[in-house]
């Protein structure tokens, strides 16, 4: 149980075009969805928390025009990365917490986005 | 500001050796402390989580320790094997719904 799936894997794209990435909880709804972006060997960075049906918080510096995020259902968040160049190439993460659990801090990842801006 | 402090940065052990990874937090309303462990291309994979109100929780081969005087947390790995070979990063977050704080990552690489 307690799966997180992306869509796509990896995607290339030109520069100035969007991409949406999909993030989905599999086997459990989920109240909150974090998004983050990971350079290589380098940890992860916090970019939105996202609750069903409200607007997303965005972390400082991260620029919310550009980043778009919608979380419509429990199981559905999706990053839109609007216009997007190449210091956009990056790894992008999402995680999600499962109501059911026990403990509510319990997150749990998807396996990432590669997303390379030509 | 980096809230926690995960270190050694990268690390080599032996298999069958037991590598200790520490981290260190400063927000005293921290009470959940996670360990995930990620392959290259791959999203983190929740190991072990402890609480402040045990000092010591193992699960498989994996043990974590809780010093909460200290505001220091470890992650053991017994008889490492090179399966093992990955990041590791320790986190904390306050009870609710707040955010993971991550700390930089620890690479272990476990030679035969």
């Amino acid at each position: 149980g307690a799966v997180v799936s992306q869509h796509p894997s990896w995607v290339i794209c030109k520069s100035g075009t969007s991409v949406k990435i999909e993030c989905r909880s599999l086997d459990f709804q989920a109240t909150t969805m974090f998004w983050y972006r990971q350079f290589p060997k380098q940890s992860l960075m916090l970019m939105a928390t996202s609750n069903e049906g409200s607007k997303a918080t965005y972390e400082q510096g991260v620029e919310k025009d550009k980043f778009l995020i919608n979380h419509a259902s429990l199981t559905l968040s999706t990053l839109t990365v609007t216009s997007a160049h190449p210091e956009d190439s990056s790894f992008y993460i999402c995680s999600a917490r499962d109501r059911r659990s026990g403990s509510t801090d319990t997150q749990y990842f998807g396996p990432g986005t590669r997303l390379t801006v030509l | 500001q980096q809230q926690v402090k995960q270190s050694p940065q990268s690390l080599i052990v032996q298999k069958g050796g037991i590598p200790i990874i520490n981290c260190a937090y400063e927000n005293t309303a921290f009470d959940y402390f996670p360990w995930y462990q990620q392959f290259p291309g791959k999203g983190p994979a929740l190991l072990i989580a402890i609480r402040p109100d045990v000092s010591e929780k193992k699960e498989g081969r994996f043990t974590i320790s809780f010093n909460k005087s200290a505001k220091q947390f470890s992650l053991h790995i017994m008889d490492s094997q090179p399966g093992d070979s990955a990041t590791y990063f320790c986190a904390a977050s306050i009870a609710g719904n707040t955010p993971l704080v991550f700390g930089k990552g620890t690479r272990l690489s476990v030679i035969a």
